[in-house]
């Protein structure tokens, strides 16, 4: 079964546009991972952001975390047409013995040019 | 690039057969996990190997077993194939178990079950 939801479950946006994709959750967790995979292919790690943090950035990402709502944010700033691709979050549950990691549903994310 | 690669690209077999699915992980990367993913949802996990001892093992059914050897690379084998069993099968090695260690995935394999 999925951990999460992101929300939308597709976005379209024009080149240069920011586009933000939420992600939620049902149990506590080590850490969030987003990542992103284009056209059925295998996944890209984006950035992780642990338990403790609340922000941050990579590049033209920005994750937040609210762990008392249980849920994420993936910003993307100034779209390229490059960044069309399925996003997943992904968490990495609290007190495993594994680093299992539980994948929402994902956003499609289509830029155009 | 993630060093991780995986063996055949695309797969396609007849129910009731037996496949066997390949990975080769990042040099020195002890931890393999399998991941099955199905059409327009997100990937789903299925067992993970540790030292060459599975270390967790997620809402699959026994027909589904791997193997990880001492070369970092490891197989996913799956009996008796079902229909549903159709999906994309990707493998992640990580350096060490547990913690907030990155998985570095592979381009996956393809299978289609007919």
């Amino acid at each position: 079964s999925q951990q999460g939801e992101e929300d939308p479950q597709a976005l379209s946006i024009q080149e240069g546009e920011n586009a933000t994709m939420n992600c939620s959750y049902k149990t506590s967790i080590n850490n969030l991972q987003w990542y992103r995979q284009n056209s059925g292919r295998g996944l890209v790690h984006l950035i992780l952001i642990r338990s403790n943090e609340r922000e941050k950035h990579s590049g033209r990402l920005r994750v937040t975390l609210d762990t008392s709502k249980k849920s994420s944010s993936l910003l993307i700033t100034a779209s390229r047409a490059a960044d069309t691709a399925s996003y997943f979050c992904a968490t990495d549950s609290l007190g495993g013995a594994t680093n299992k990691l539980i994948f929402g549903t994902g956003t499609l994310l289509a830029v155009q040019p | 690039e993630t060093g991780v690669t995986q063996s055949p690209t695309h797969l396609i077999k007849t129910r009731g057969q037996q496949v066997t699915l390949r990975c080769s992980s990042q040099s020195g990367h002890n931890t393999v996990s399998w991941y099955q993913q199905a059409l327009g949802q997100g990937p789903q996990f299925i067992f993970q190997y540790y030292r060459e001892e599975e270390n967790g093992r997620g809402n699959f059914p026994p027909r589904f077993s791997g193997l990880q050897f001492p070369n970092y690379s490891s197989e996913l084998n799956v009996n008796a194939l079902e229909l549903d069993d159709s999906a994309l099968y990707l493998c992640a090695s990580s350096l060490q178990v547990g913690g907030s260690y990155e998985q570095y995935f592979g381009p996956g394999t393809r299978l289609t079950v007919t």
